[in-house]
């Protein structure tokens, strides 16, 4: 069965382009989730869907990330304007709604802003 | 606010050794505790899930335990292998908000032959 699908595994852009990170859940899971993880900081949770419906995004850094969820196989983190201090490596995570079900994470994708 | 720390935060032991993994967590009022593995440049794979009416999980050579009244949790890993070696994180939730999950920085594991 294919797991948690991201693309692109690996981003080098210049401050102040859009970034784009897509994610393909496991079919049938109905929880997404994003994560952002440093060295300094660990893993962050950014944002969560269920059944598509953003339902905590306090963990957005700031106004320049917005994630959606158009449908259930498909969500985008985007960045605009990027910065260099949004280096990191990001993750999308996939499981089902129902109580103490794992979380099922893509391999990320790692982003350098210069 | 629920804060999760590990230690030690790297740990290199022989192989064939039975070894410890520590988590501790400053909240007791804890949904589940997860642990989780890493691997260099890939996501993390889920181990082991602690409901908070449970005690202990086992999965062949690994048993995680959770005592929420010393917010504690560890993971045994007998007879070690070098295949092993990874980052291991654990993660906890609470009962307000079961889906967040708040993480550990993980420790850092080298199983050598």
């Amino acid at each position: 069965d294919a797991g948690v699908i991201q693309s692109p595994r690996h981003e080098v852009t210049e401050m102040g382009q859009e970034v784009t990170l897509r994610c393909k859940p496991i079919s049938g899971h109905n929880s997404l989730f994003w994560y952002r993880q440093t060295m300094m900081r660990g893993l962050e949770l950014l944002i969560y869907f269920n059944n598509n419906v953003p339902i905590d995004d306090s963990g957005m850094p700031e106004d320049r990330f917005s994630a959606k969820m158009p449908n259930a196989s498909f969500s985008t983190l985007k960045i605009q304007p990027s910065e260099p201090r949004d280096s990191a490596v990001y993750f999308c995570a996939s499981s089902l709604v129902t109580e103490n079900q794992p979380q099922h994470f893509g391999d990320g994708t790692r982003l350098s802003i210069l | 606010k629920q804060e999760v720390t590990q230690i030690p935060a790297a740990l290199s032991v022989p192989e064939g050794e039975n070894l410890v993994l520590n988590c501790s967590f400053t909240d007791s009022a804890i949904y589940n505790l997860q642990w989780f593995r890493q691997d260099p440049g890939k996501g993390l794979t889920s181990l082991l899930l602690i409901q908070s009416s449970q005690r202990e999980q086992t999965s062949g050579r690994l048993n995680a335990s959770l005592d929420k009244s010393s917010g504690r949790s560890t993971l045994y890993i007998a007879a070690s292998q070098p295949g092993d070696s990874a980052t291991y994180l654990c993660a906890g939730s609470n009962a307000g908000n079961n889906r967040k999950l708040i993480w550990g920085l993980g420790t850092s594991l080298a199983v050598n032959p």
